[in-house]
């Protein structure tokens, strides 16, 4: 078996700020994706990359950044950090191509809180 | 494009109760369609999928049947415990490398 981490777990940071959060997967994986969890809103999906140094854009990409240094690792950067951004960021992985028949697999989450 | 919706806000049952939460889709292909389960503090995880009309996806005892003419999937159990209060996601895929998730359901089941 394999296992996501996202750190930290917690990020607190000012309004402004910039604020990047960080996942790593050892299931030797091609594709991963940073989400946003919002009560009632449901999973959107920010970024994804199918191999290292490939991004792709999701549904809400405006104000963040992301980087793929390698296969094993999927950061996320809140640009300038508003307080109508605090959420939970989960960060998946998956085999790469048809996901129909592949499983997503996810990380247990950091929630960001802007003060 | 592609879209879910499913049983909003929270259902609230008694153990051994029936459960449905609905979930119909709008996709423009044929979609694989999947059920998501996110117990407290953990990340969602795969609770079964189905990807042919009629196909039924089932685990834990849940179940759900794809249904291509009424564009649904909903998701069923005969009788709740309540190691079953979690969130339930809804999702479809077209075939690319991406999932489009439901808003989630949160299920709490009283003793």
């Amino acid at each position: 078996g394999g296992i996501i981490t996202q750190t930290p777990k917690f990020l607190i940071g000012q309004e402004g700020q910039k604020l990047t959060l960080k996942c790593q997967q050892n299931f030797n994986h091609d594709t991963m994706y940073w989400y946003r969890q919002d009560s009632g809103k449901g999973l959107r999906l920010i970024y994804y990359s199918i191999t290292e140094n490939d991004l792709q854009k999701g549904d809400l990409s405006e104000g963040y950044d992301a980087s793929r240094e390698k296969k094993s690792s999927f950061s996320l950067t809140v640009t300038s950090a508003q307080k109508n951004e605090m959420a939970v960021f989960l960060c998946a992985s998956s085999i790469a191509g048809q996901i129909s028949g592949n499983t997503l697999y996810f990380g247990e989450g950091s929630r960001l809180i802007v003060v | 494009g592609d879209s879910v919706t499913q049983t909003e806000g929270q259902v609230a049952l008694s153990e051994e109760d029936f459960l449905t939460i609905h979930c119909n889709y709008s996709a423009s292909g044929y979609p694989t369609l999947f059920w998501y389960v996110q117990y407290p503090g953990e990340g969602p995880q795969l609770l079964f999928r189905a990807s042919r009309d009629k196909e039924k996806g089932s685990s834990r005892g849940f179940e759900a049947t794809y249904d291509k003419g009424t564009t649904s999937f909903h998701l069923r159990k005969a009788s709740v415990q309540e190691s079953d209060s979690a969130v339930y996601y809804c999702a479809l895929s077209e075939g690319a490398d991406r999932l489009t998730f439901g808003k989630g359901t949160q299920l709490i089941i009283q003793p």
